[in-house]
């Protein structure tokens, strides 16, 4: 079955950039989109930006246009999210997703990213 | 961007109960709206796209509703496994917007 398995948690200084992992089985990597979602401690969904594998094309949400890169390695069938400048508000679980037609189907475990000084 | 709105924040409803959620779009999105479940702990879980198609093991208390810019998720008879937290999307404009959430408690 369709499984996404994510980089470990990651703690992070104010400035510095974290680059999260995640690694698709089951399923074709390049005919889907996959998406990365992240949610502040207590606090809702917010979508970031997606990536269409067999194009390698990359959409952004306006909030994180310049700070985050989603790229993918169609040969090992993973996504990669970097988000540089980092500050303490960027504290959440972030989690890849596998989109089909714009709805996310099939979620990764999330992966705790902690900026502190 | 599409702003989701949910209603209401909160709800209280007892095992066995019918519960509604509300979802909202600040313009319209067809049906191109999904709804997720999620439980303290864990990643969201789809349960309805297309306005009203249940995803695959989805069970038949969870029904959706709606299209334009109003939609409805139904859950017919509350189990204790379905007191959660549920997000609606729209993802018929760029960029996919959610909703901010209503957390479904036991009365």
């Amino acid at each position: 079955q369709v499984q996404l398995v994510q980089s470990g948690a990651e703690v992070k200084k104010p400035g510095s950039s974290v680059k999260v992992s995640c690694k698709a089985s089951g399923g074709t990597f390049s005919s889907y989109t996959i998406s990365w979602v992240r949610q502040a401690p207590g606090q809702g969904l917010e979508w970031m930006g997606r990536i269409i594998p067999i194009l390698g094309i990359a959409n952004y949400a306006q909030k994180f246009q310049g700070r985050v890169t989603i790229t993918a390695d169609k040969s090992t069938s993973t996504a990669y999210m970097e988000l540089s400048s980092l500050r303490s508000e960027d504290t959440a679980v972030y989690y890849c997703a596998r989109g089909t037609d714009g709805y996310l189907g099939y979620w990764g475990q999330g992966t705790l990213v902690t900026v502190s000084s | 961007e599409i702003v989701m709105t949910q209603s209401p924040a909160t709800l209280s409803v007892s095992p066995g109960e019918r519960a509604t959620l509300s979802c909202r779009a600040s313009q319209s999105v067809s049906s191109n709206l999904a709804w997720y479940q999620q439980k303290p702990g864990q990643a969201p879980r789809l349960l309805i796209y297309g306005a009203s198609t249940r995803a695959t093991g989805i069970p038949a208390r969870f029904s959706g509703s709606g299209s334009g810019t109003e939609f409805t998720l139904t859950i017919s008879s509350l189990q204790s496994e379905d007191f959660a937290v549920y997000y609606c999307q729209q993802y018929n404009n760029w960029p996919e917007t959610f909703g901010q959430g209503t957390k479904l408690e036991i009365k």
